[in-house]
């Protein structure tokens, strides 16, 4: 089975600057796809960034981008210029690609706080 | 916004007794899922569908039982509810089987 790890349970950044949410994941499989998810204190969960194993480039979708290190199993989300809208929490998710019906993996998430 | 629309948002029911939440789709996935998330633990999957009739348990899955009859509903049950089911539990869909999720809006549930 997999398992995806935090090990950050909060972290803090002020506004405008850069932060890095670290995630590592442990698996025996080549072809996965990989995730974070944000929910703000409404609870709804917001996908922010997907990344395909078989790809090296590394995935960026505006402000957010991620360092993806396969042979490190190490998926790390970088937010650039961070907004007080960015206050949330993000997890990390693992999903299989080769008859993965079974739904995607978290981990325990990081609090992301926003210092104005 | 995929959609996906739990009902109820918020319930408080008492030990013992069964409590049915439902999760509706709009967007004809093949594929549901139900979470529960709690504090320290992340989400973890209850149970999932892969089709009409078509279901498996998940990691957390005693204690609950599901049922899938059309493909736009996706029931959880709760036979007969105990305190440590009190989460908050989602509803998640996906077109395919290895595919980002998409997730509704959550349903709260304490039970006493």
């Amino acid at each position: 089975a997999q398992t995806v790890t935090q090990s950050q349970p909060e972290m803090s950044v002020q506004e405008a600057e850069t932060v890095t949410l670290s995630c590592t994941y442990d698996t025996s499989e080549s072809d996965y796809y990989l995730f974070w998810y944000k929910q703000p204190p409404s609870r709804q969960m917001i996908l922010v960034i997907r990344q395909e194993a078989y790809k090296q480039q590394n995935a960026t979708e505006n402000r957010f981008s991620v360092n993806f290190q396969k042979a490190a199993k190490s998926f790390s989300l970088k937010i650039s210029d961070s907004q007080l809208g960015d206050a949330a929490m993000y997890f990390c998710a693992y999903r299989s690609v080769g008859g993965g019906a079974d739904g995607l993996t978290f981990g325990k998430g990081t609090h992301l706080i926003i210092q104005p | 916004d995929a959609g996906i629309t739990q009902s109820p948002r918020h319930k408080v029911t008492e030990t013992g007794t069964p409590v049915t939440l439902r999760c509706h789709q709009t967007e004809n996935h093949r594929y549901m899922y139900w979470y529960r998330q709690d504090p320290g633990h992340g989400l973890r999957l209850i149970h999932y569908s892969y089709g009409v009739k078509d279901t498996d348990k998940g990691e957390v899955s005693d204690g609950y039982s599901v049922s899938r009859s059309k493909t736009e509903d996706f029931l959880l049950t709760l036979e007969s509810a105990t305190s440590s089911q009190t989460s908050v539990y989602f509803c998640a869909i996906s077109e395919y089987g290895n595919t980002e999720a998409f997730f509704g809006q959550g349903t709260r549930l304490t039970v006493v």
